[in-house]
């Protein structure tokens, strides 16, 4: 069972505008579970985006953008390009220092 | 600059042992909490352990609890993963990371590039 959940794939056009979520299984996602997200490219190490909800990696373009959105964290890209096309983690706190990654999400720009 | 770089990774057979060594530098490591990140081929990533920045405090996640150890020397700038009983289903690169925050745990934030490790007879 999968406590952290993602969308496993999602498309967006090119210049367009995408929100990836990052939810619990059972409950709301918050601030005090200091989402994360990151994003992969075949044969890389991750990346970080967004950490602490909201605040953007260095280097890090601003059309990515974190927030929580009803009961759940979420990743917007607006003005998507071409290589933004990546797999995207989030990542929350569960407590007793405990961490779980959702299952990812397969981003297709196109 | 910020460089975390894993070795120890190899082939090795199901029950026996290994273990993985993360070389940090470029910033204080003693002043930050470490993990192991692992993702099996084709599959995504999977939180493993986390130690605090003076060693005192160490969390697993259940599917390693047990079999896995974390430890770090501060004195060298070196985080270590002991992998003991090893499965198959331990095959995966494994990633060194530091946190996002010095002393308080907010998080994977840097990442190393990663050692293979194939759990296979």
């Amino acid at each position: 069972q999968t406590v952290v959940t993602q969308e496993p794939s999602f498309s967006v056009s090119p210049g367009g505008t995408v929100t990836l979520t990052c939810g619990l299984r059972s409950g709301s996602v918050s601030t005090t579970y200091y989402p994360t997200w990151y994003q992969q490219t075949p044969g890389q190490a991750p990346r970080t985006l967004i950490y602490s909800t909201n605040t953007r990696s260095s280097g890090v373009p601003d059309r990515f953008s974190g927030s929580i959105l009803g009961n759940k964290a979420a990743l917007t890209i607006t003005g998507a390009q071409a290589d933004d096309e990546s797999d995207y983690y989030c990542v929350l706190y569960m407590g007793g220092g405990i961490w779980v990654f959702g299952g990812g999400t397969k981003l297709t720009v196109l | 600059q910020v460089q975390l770089v894993e070795s120890g990774g190899g082939v090795v057979q199901p029950g026996r042992s290994l273990r993985l060594s993360c070389a940090a530098s470029g910033f204080i490591f003693s002043t930050y909490a470490m993990h192991w990140v692992r993702q099996a081929p084709g599959k995504g990533l999977e939180w493993m352990s986390l130690i605090s920045y003076d060693g005192s405090n160490e969390y697993y996640a259940d599917s390693v609890k047990g079999r896995f150890t974390i430890s770090r020397d501060n004195s060298k700038n070196t985080l270590h993963l002991q992998m003991n009983s090893l499965r198959a289903e331990d095959t995966a690169v494994y990633y060194c990371a530091r946190d996002e925050s010095i002393y308080v745990v907010r998080g994977v934030h840097l990442w190393g590039q990663g050692t293979m490790v194939t759990v296979s007879s």
